[in-house]
């Protein structure tokens, strides 16, 4: 069964760090590239990020870039995301999510909520 | 990265179909073949439940169904049944120089 658990969200202040990290189980994980999809409170899922199997490849959405970064650690079937200079509107459940070539698939994990106030 | 365009909302009656719209660009739904649709119910996680446009990941009612024509994709739910209020979220494959997703605005369908 696939296994998605995220962890290292909590309370931080604005332009604060964190670094999110997601256990990923039940499958092979260094055959699939990852994402980070984020869901604020009241509002729809918004790609965060994506990591491709290999890690070369690494993309964010315009809202993250500069101040996000994404990796993972096939040695411990483990994706990150490291968040820096963190604002109000980060605010939001952060899900790791397993890609499939040219969409988000329906593996997602429970979330791990990210608030950012003062 | 703009959000896709989905109604803010849409409704029907038990057994009766609602068809959900999904706009955005040649540079996302029109351009690729890799749309998909998400339901949510509250408190929940987003489920995938239709992918490339079309294709339904296994455990799926058929009642659920995609299409797209031109930059417009659309989920139809045949034969409405209670548990099927729910949000749907519709996301696209975006291309171009800086690849990634879109997800949709969100449209919450209400069963009368």
């Amino acid at each position: 069964e696939v296994q998605l658990v995220e962890s290292g969200g909590g309370l931080v202040q604005p332009g604060g760090s964190l670094r999110l990290s997601c256990a990923a189980s039940g499958f092979t994980f260094s055959n699939y590239a990852m994402n980070w999809v984020r869901q604020a409170p009241g509002k729809g899922p918004e790609w965060v990020s994506y990591i491709s199997r290999t890690g070369e490849s690494v993309y964010y959405a315009d809202s993250v870039k500069g101040r996000f970064t994404i990796s993972r650690d096939d040695a411990k079937n483990s994706l990150f995301l490291q968040m820096n200079s963190l604002r109000a509107e980060d605010t939001a459940v952060y899900y790791c999510a397993r890609d499939s070539s040219g969409y988000v698939t329906g593996y997602w994990g429970q979330g791990t909520l990210v608030s950012v106030s003062s | 990265q703009s959000a896709l365009t989905q109604p803010p909302s849409a409704s029907g009656s038990p057994g009766q179909s609602v068809t959900i719209s999904c706009t955005g660009t040649s540079n996302d739904v029109g351009g690729y073949g890799y749309v998909s649709w998400f339901q949510q119910h509250p408190g929940k996680v987003p489920k995938l439940i239709i992918y490339e446009v079309s294709k339904r990941p296994s455990g799926v009612p058929d009642r659920f169904s995609g299409s797209r024509s031109g930059n417009t994709a659309s989920l139809t739910v045949s034969g409405l049944q209670a548990e099927d209020e729910a949000d749907y979220y519709c996301s696209s494959y975006v291309g171009g120089n800086n690849p990634g997703y879109v997800f949709g605005t969100g449209t919450k369908v209400t069963v009368l």
